[in-house]
């Protein structure tokens, strides 16, 4: 059963702490999305890939967050520093350019204190 | 630019009774449509998805879906709420007039199942 696997699942850190969060597309797919959501805001794009360049990076700190793909099979966020206000769940989300078929992982829960 | 609304941001209805979640979309051309679940503490789970085939789209747990383009809609309907059903629901678009293409997301539907 094909599943975009993000990793970790739950993650506490101390302010100031760098994050790395990670996500595993579905093989095969070529976009890759990463979302924020919070309580307040709701589900916020922070920034997408196809064929693993970036499209589109502007919902993001650009002064903490970093987003890249190593490769086909890896894309990682990163938060450094961190603080508190980044506290969330961050999805990956993978699909082909075509746009009918986008899939979440499970999120990776970030508590910031 | 696309958007997406979810009218009301909570809806309760009794075990048994109709589920109707409502999503409006504005969309430059015919859009691809979305509606996920999301249980607490979970992921979104894909429910159904509209990809300009049927306008009325069967998803998983009894939900469907009808795509009303003269309407703009995309209403999510459960002829009978389950318990199980309780769970915040995202209705999305996938712009594809655009050669970026992404998704927008509505702000969400929480769905409360009284016994």
């Amino acid at each position: 059963d094909a599943r975009v696997t993000q990793t970790p699942r739950h993650k506490v850190t101390e302010m100031g702490q760098e994050v790395t969060m990670r996500c595993q597309p579905i093989l095969g797919h070529n976009t890759v999305f990463w979302y924020r959501q919070t309580m307040m805001q709701g589900l916020e794009l922070l920034a997408y890939f196809r064929n693993r360049a970036p499209l589109d990076d502007s919902g993001m700190p650009k002064d903490r967050f970093s987003a890249e793909m190593p490769d086909a099979t890896l894309a990682t966020l990163k938060i450094q520093p961190s603080e508190p206000r980044d506290s969330a769940v961050y999805f990956c989300a993978s699909g082909q350019s075509s746009g009918n078929t986008i899939y979440f992982g499970e999120g990776s829960w970030l508590t910031v204190v | 630019a696309q958007s997406v609304t979810q009218l009301g941001s909570h809806v309760s209805v009794s075990e048994g009774a109709l589920v109707l979640l409502r999503c409006n979309y504005s969309s430059s051309v015919p859009p691809y449509l979305f509606w996920y679940v999301q249980y607490p503490n979970q992921g979104l789970q894909l429910l159904l998805k509209y990809t300009s085939a049927a306008t009325l789209v069967k998803g998983i747990n009894g939900f469907e879906a009808e795509f009303k383009k003269s309407e703009t809609s995309f209403h999510l309907t459960k002829p009978s709420a389950h318990m199980s059903d309780a769970a915040e629901y995202f209705c999305a678009v996938f712009d594809r007039g655009s050669t970026l293409g992404r998704l927008y997301f509505g702000r969400g539907t929480q769905l409360t199942v009284w016994p």
